[in-house]
């Protein structure tokens, strides 16, 4: 079945340290984009990625970095910089005209 | 800016009961809108959308929505709801390239 697989589920982090969040999709999408669910704010664009080996600041990219390597592929690193990292985190893709996403189970990071 | 207001953070109903939603979006060009369901453990999933032609959509699990344009509104509605429909419900648009901005969601919860 086609889909989108994010991993891992739940993730746990220290303070101070980079963790990478994986999403793979087999859907042969060409767009791919992060999304931070937090509760009462929705779901806020951090970055996306319209084809390969490019990919563009959402609304709120400070403290994470992106590559888009491989077409089924969209790994997000949450970097030391991030303020505020604990937070569950969505994995989509679409087709090229964007319209109707398709999203991943998601992963929920806890810096401890 | 471009940005999607859903009116109801949560929503308390009796199962049977009647349901609306309110969305609203400010954006002046052509806007493809959505909404998406995220019931409790499970993806986001997309509910319905609309494009162009008939202002009235059927969705999955007899919801609907209606297009105003006059009034930039996509309110979700459904005639009577069950205790299976609570879940979050996320409004949202696309109104340009392959950006879709969400709303914050709204809580639905029917009690059996």
């Amino acid at each position: 079945d086609g889909g989108i697989t994010q991993s891992p589920k739940y993730l746990f982090r220290k303070e101070g340290q980079n963790v990478t969040l994986s999403c793979e999709q087999n859907l042969n999408h060409d767009a791919m984009y992060w999304y931070r669910q937090d509760p009462g704010q929705g779901l806020r664009l951090i970055y996306y990625s319209q084809i390969v080996n490019d990919f563009q600041k959402g609304d709120i990219a400070e403290g994470y970095s992106v590559s888009r390597e491989k077409k089924e592929s969209f790994p997000l690193t949450v970097t030391s910089a991030q303020k505020n990292p604990t937070a569950f985190y969505l994995c989509a893709s679409s087709p090229q005209d964007g319209v109707g996403y398709t999203f991943g189970s998601g992963t929920r990071l806890t810096v401890v | 800016a471009q940005s999607v207001s859903q009116h109801n953070h949560h929503v308390i109903l009796s199962e049977a009961a009647s349901l609306e939603l309110g969305c609203n979006y400010s954006y002046g060009g052509t806007v493809n809108l959505f909404w998406y369901v995220q019931y409790p453990g499970q993806h986001l999933q997309l509910l319905l959308k609309y494009f162009s032609g008939d202002p009235l959509v059927k969705g999955i699990k007899g919801f609907e929505a209606e297009f105003i344009k006059s009034k930039f509104s996509f309110n979700l509605r459904k005639p009577s709801v069950q205790w299976s429909d609570t879940a979050e419900y996320f409004c949202a648009a696309l109104t340009g390239g392959f950006k879709t901005i969400f709303g914050a969601g709204t809580r639905l919860f029917v009690k059996a």
